[in-house]
């Protein structure tokens, strides 16, 4: 069966620091993954994906992920973050049309 | 433009009174699915359809009916809706991998 983790509920980061969201899965076999970013009072919105090839996604709004299939991670990153950012984002796990969601992490920028 | 387009938005009702929220995507999206939105839990997959006529639960169908009776359309029914369903609601169809979801529902169930 399908998990996902994400290894943290909130993060905290200033404004224009790093910031990188965690996000584990379990699965015998080849999946998809995704990170979706949810804005305050709104519906989900995918940020990026993978489905095969090259294991570092770029994304929108200068969001990357990278899959490591060793470690079983699909980590998100952005170099530098703006307020814009606060958001919830979502990991999630797809595997013949079965889709399972992270619980989230809030992104909290911090001025 | 390429949507899926829940309503009601907003819904406050009792317990017990019956209540539907619609979904329709304008896709052609073979696969719909519910999920619902609580606290701390993410999202949970309430039914899905892969299919006009082909329904399956999710992880939390209790409580819940749906019907594929066109491709566009998939909506959820509440036949008796209790206070622990007071949460908020996402439609989303699924098209090039990727899911597409609706504005959401929020209901509350007094």
């Amino acid at each position: 069966a399908q998990s996902v983790t994400q290894l943290d509920s909130q993060v905290p980061v200033f404004e224009e620091a790093p910031v990188e969201l965690r996000c584990n899965y379990s699965s015998s076999v080849s999946v998809y993954l995704f990170w979706y970013v949810q804005y305050p009072n709104q519906g989900l919105q995918l940020l990026l994906k993978y489905l095969s090839g090259s294991t570092l996604v770029k994304g929108i709004n200068g969001f990357e992920a990278e899959f490591n299939k060793s470690q079983t991670s699909f980590h998100l990153r952005k170099p530098s973050v703006h307020i814009s950012d606060t958001a919830e984002y979502f990991c999630a796990v797809s595997r013949d049309d079965k889709i399972i969601f992270g619980k989230g992490t809030r992104l909290h920028i911090l001025p | 433009e390429a949507q899926v387009t829940q309503n009601p938005r907003y819904l406050i009702t009792v317990t017990g009174k019956k209540l539907t929220v619609t979904c329709s995507q304008n896709m052609n999206h073979e696969y719909m699915s519910w999920y619902r939105q609580d606290p701390g839990l993410g999202l949970r997959q309430i039914y899905y359809s892969m299919n006009v006529e082909v329904t399956d639960k999710g992880d939390v169908p209790e409580g819940y009916k749906v019907s594929r009776k066109e491709k566009r359309n998939f909506p959820l029914i509440l036949e008796s809706p209790s206070p622990n369903q007071t949460s908020l609601y996402f439609c989303a169809s699924l098209g090039g991998g990727e899911l597409f979801f609706g504005e959401g529902s929020r209901l509350t169930v007094l």
